[in-house]
C-alpha cells in the first residue's frame, strides 16, 4: 500500500477555496486516489476519486499531476459546515480491499 | 446513495459485560463488511473484515474472542465486544463496499461510541 502525507491541519474562512494536498510518492500504476471526510462523532463519507488529471463533482475537485506523486483535493468555497477531518487514500480499485487511513488533515473554517 | 446504518449511536455499559454493535446495509447487499476502531484525536484503525458465511479475518493485535464478528446475512454484520473493560472504551465504526462498486469506494455506518466504565 502506498504511503500517503497530508497536512495535520488547515485553516481557513468562510467563503475561500481550500487546496489539501496529499503526497503519495511510492503510488503504483494501478492505484486509485480517493478522499473521505469526517465529522466529529461520525463516520468516514467518501468525496471523490481519481486516477489521473481532474476529476470533478457537486462537493470538490480532485487534481491528480503527470506523474502521480500527489493530488490536491480542491474545496471551493468552504463554509463552516466543511469543518472536518479530510483523509486521502490510495489503493488498487479490484479486488479485494481494506482501506488503511492516514492521520489526516483537520481543516477548521472560521467566520 | 447506499446507506448503511449502525446501532447503537452510543452505549455505556459496566466493566466486565458484553455489548452488541449492529452493522445494516440498507439497500444493497455486502458480503463483506469492514469494522473499524477509532480513539480520540486519532486515525480509524481496521479491526477486521466480515465476510458473510464464513469467519472473519482479524487484524494483527486485535483479539478474536474479544471482539466477536457474525456476518449472518448479506445485510447485517455484528460486533459483539465481550468482557469489556474500560479500555475497550472507543468509536466503533463499520463500513462496506457495494457490490460493483470501486473497492475504494465503502459507505460508513455512523459509528458507536462504546464507554465502559
Amino acid at each position: 500500500l502506498a504511503k500517503t502525507t497530508q497536512p495535520i491541519s488547515m485553516d481557513s474562512y468562510e467563503g475561500q477555496e481550500v487546496n489539501i494536498t496529499c503526497s503519495h510518492n511510492n503510488i503504483a500504476t494501478n492505484d486509485y486516489i480517493t478522499w473521505y471526510q469526517q465529522f466529529p462523532s461520525q463516520g468516514p463519507r467518501f468525496i471523490i476519486q481519481g486516477y489521473k488529471t481532474k476529476v470533478t463533482n457537486e462537493v470538490a475537485s480532485l487534481f491528480i499531476p503527470a506523474d502521480r506523486k500527489s493530488s490536491t483535493l480542491s474545496l471551493p468555497r468552504v463554509s463552516l459546515s466543511d469543518t472536518a477531518v479530510y483523509y486521502c487514500l490510495v489503493g488498487g480499485n479490484s479486488g479485494y480491499s481494506t482501506l488503511t487511513f492516514g492521520k489526516g488533515t483537520m481543516l477548521l473554517v472560521s467566520p | 446513495g447506499a446507506v448503511v446504518s449502525q446501532h447503537p449511536s452510543r452505549v455505556i455499559c459496566k466493566s466486565g459485560t458484553s455489548v452488541k454493535i449492529e452493522c445494516r446495509s440498507l439497500d444493497f447487499q455486502a458480503t463483506t463488511m469492514f469494522w473499524y476502531r477509532q480513539f480520540p484525536k486519532q486515525s480509524l484503525m481496521l479491526m477486521a473484515t466480515s465476510n458473510e458465511g464464513s469467519k472473519a479475518t482479524y487484524e494483527q493485535g486485535v483479539e478474536k474472542d474479544k471482539f466477536l464478528i457474525n456476518h449472518a446475512s448479506l445485510t447485517l454484520s455484528t460486533l459483539t465486544v465481550t468482557s469489556a473493560h474500560p479500555e475497550d472504551s472507543s468509536f466503533y465504526i463499520c463500513s462496506a463496499p457495494p457490490r460493483g462498486a470501486p473497492k475504494n469506494i465503502q459507505y460508513f455506518g455512523a459509528g458507536t461510541r462504546l464507554s465502559v466504565l
